[in-house]
């Protein structure tokens, strides 16, 4: 079964640190890659997307991924992290199949603190 | 148009009672999803529509559940007899679905927190 795997569930880091949160996919075809945000008392929010062409994608906030597709990795990065960065992020994958689906299937989840 | 829309935001049932949830998506988004997330996990896929028609269905969505989207417009979430293990989010999502083909961003409402006591 297609899954999706997040590497680490809880990440502390202080200010200005540098952020790369895994995430790993098992689908062999063509696939849609998508981060989202879920920040304290707040509904899910899309941080960025891959669909196609240059694999290194830049979303809000100045975070940006790069996706590998012989390793079916889609890490999520950041050079230098902020307080307000705090939340919970999560890796989400669609399989492109003709007229069917779009459903998201996600990974458990990375919640990161950031200390001031 | 403020984005996705969810009521109520919070249910507290009593195990074995009925409840409904509802879903207003994106104006002009065809595409409708319901997910359930539980404490320390990402979203779950339960099903979605695409217009009026429920194209596909979880496992996970047992017989005590049943969705609706009657116009093609807002949808509904009913559980019925509902269970403790019923206890989670519950997450509506909406997507512009072009020609069958591309399915772009899925924009996802506040949830509805469904406690059985």
């Amino acid at each position: 079964a297609q899954s999706v795997s997040q590497h680490n569930h809880h990440v502390i880091l202080s200010e200005a640190a540098s952020l790369e949160l895994g995430c790993n996919y098992s689908y062999g075809g063509t696939v849609n890659l998508f981060w989202y945000v879920q920040y304290p008392g707040q509904h899910l929010q899309l941080l960025l997307k891959y669909f196609s062409g240059d694999p290194l994608v830049k979303g809000i906030k100045g975070f940006e991924a790069e996706f590998i597709k012989s390793k079916f990795s889609f890490n999520l990065r950041k050079p230098s992290v902020q307080w307000s960065d705090t939340a919970e992020y999560f890796c989400a994958v669609k399989k492109l199949v003709y007229n069917q689906g779009g459903k998201l299937i996600f990974g458990q989840g990375t919640e990161l603190s950031v200390k001031p | 148009d403020t984005g996705v829309s969810q009521d109520p935001r919070h249910k507290i049932t009593k195990r074995g009672q009925n409840v409904t949830f509802r879903c207003d998506p994106i104006s002009e988004h065809n595409r409708l999803y319901w997910y359930r997330q539980t404490l320390g996990q990402g979203p779950e896929f339960l099903t979605y529509f695409q217009n009026e028609a429920q194209l596909e269905k979880s496992r996970l969505l047992s017989d005590r559940f049943s969705a609706e989207r009657p116009k093609g417009s807002f949808s509904t979430l009913e559980i019925q007899r509902t269970e403790q293990g019923d206890s989670a989010m519950y997450l509506c999502a909406s997507s512009l679905d072009i020609l069958g083909r591309i399915s772009y961003e899925q924009y996802f409402g506040p949830g509805t927190r469904l406690t059985v006591t």
